[in-house]
Parts: C-alpha cells; structure tokens; sequence
C-alpha cells in the first residue's frame, strides 16, 4: 500500500540551528508533497507544496526539496526558534485521490 | 474568506451511544469534504471523503457512517460506539483544484468510556 514515513518520532535541536525533517513514500510515486504544521489539540496547518518536477521551494525560514531518486522529501527550518516548536506532517498524492499523511515529526527547538 | 467550522470540541460518550459530529465550511462552494482520526502513534487516517452532495467514499470499514446533506456540511456518525472509536477527528475541506492543500478545522476529542 502506498506509505509516507516520517522515520524521526521527534527531533530536538538548539535555538537558532537549522532543522531538518525526512519523509520517504514508498509503494507510489507521488505527484506533489506537501508539508503540514500541528499545534498540540489543534488542526494541522497547511505549510508548503512541492511538486515532483521542483527541487526545491522556499518560503521565508522555510525550505523543502523533493529527490524523486531517493524518493524522499527534506523538510529545512533555517534559524529555528522556540516558536517553530510543533509537529510536521508530510503528506502526499497523485492526482485527485486523498492525500497520504506520514505520522509526523515532533520538533522542539530549546532556547 | 473561507473558514470551516468543527463541533464540537471535545466529547465523552459511553460505549454504545451513539454519535454526531458536524462539520461546515464557509466561503466556497463544492467543496472537496473529508474526515479523519487521528490516533497517538498512528498519523492521521481518512475515514471519509466526499465530492459532492450525497458522495461519500469510504476509506475504512468501520462502525462510522457519514453523510453529506447540503454542499457545505458533512456529518459523521456512529450508532453505537465501541472504545476503539475515542480519537482525536478532524474535518477537512479543499476545492477541487488539482494539488489544493487541505484545510482542516480543530477537531473533536472524542473519549468512549
């Protein structure tokens, strides 16, 4: 069956470092990826898309890049701040079909 | 703009109630309508997604139903919950567009005891 995994349960990282995320997706090749934000008891916030034939997209701190060799998508968060502090969801699909959710990443940044 | 609302909140329900959660979208029309689960541990899992009025596919066979009565509103319901269905739900809406991202409300602590 088609899968995304997030394979870190959580990350912590020190206050102005770079974070990184990793989703891989198995079993399908996913048109476009896209990169949620989930606050603890709230809904997850939609961040970023990328779609298979970009490289790379930013967005202010925000950075993701899609290697469809490796078949994975990297998630940066340049100068990480206490507020960044939340868990990321990867999520991707083909087509019209529903999207795909990795189970997400749980980041702390420490001050 | 468009704001989706989701109700309500939290809920405690003993095994074998049954149950409702509404879910209602502003500001667009046709939307694309989804509900999910979400499960410590497990990510998020589509139970239901719907294009249209009346359309619904179902993802996981369960003891859920839903049911989409006007454009913008989408309900989703159990006859008589079981322990297995306490989660955490959210409803989603995007509009058709090829790659839209979702948009979800903040979703429904449901807790069966």
């Amino acid at each position: 069956s088609q899968k995304i995994e997030q394979n870190s349960e959580a990350l912590n990282i020190q206050e102005g470092k770079t974070a990184t995320l990793t989703c891989n997706y198995t079993n399908y090749s996913p048109a476009y990826l896209q990169w949620y934000r989930q606050d603890p008891g709230r809904g997850p916030v939609f961040l970023l898309l990328i779609r298979e034939n970009e490289k790379e997209k930013r967005k202010e701190r925000l950075k993701v890049t899609f290697d469809t060799t490796l078949k994975q998508s990297l998630f940066h968060i340049t100068a990480s701040q206490p507020a960044d502090s939340a868990t990321y969801l990867c999520a991707g699909n083909s087509g019209n079909t529903p999207l795909v959710f990795g189970k997400g990443t749980r980041l702390s940044v420490i001050a | 703009s468009q704001t989706i609302h989701q109700w309500p909140a939290t809920l405690v329900q003993p095994v074998g109630s049954p149950l409702s959660l509404e879910c209602t979208v502003e500001g667009t029309s046709n939307p694309n309508l989804y509900w999910y689960r979400q499960a410590a541990g497990r990510g998020l899992q589509l139970l239901f997604y719907s294009v249209g009025i009346g359309q619904i596919s179902s993802e996981v066979p369960q003891n859920l139903s839903a049911s989409r009565p006007q454009d913008r509103q989408f309900i989703l319901s159990s006859k008589k919950l079981l322990l297995s269905d306490s989660g955490f739900y959210l409803c989603a809406w995007r509009d058709g567009i090829y790659n839209s991202p979702l948009h979800f409300g903040n979703g429904t602590r449901l807790t069966v005891t």
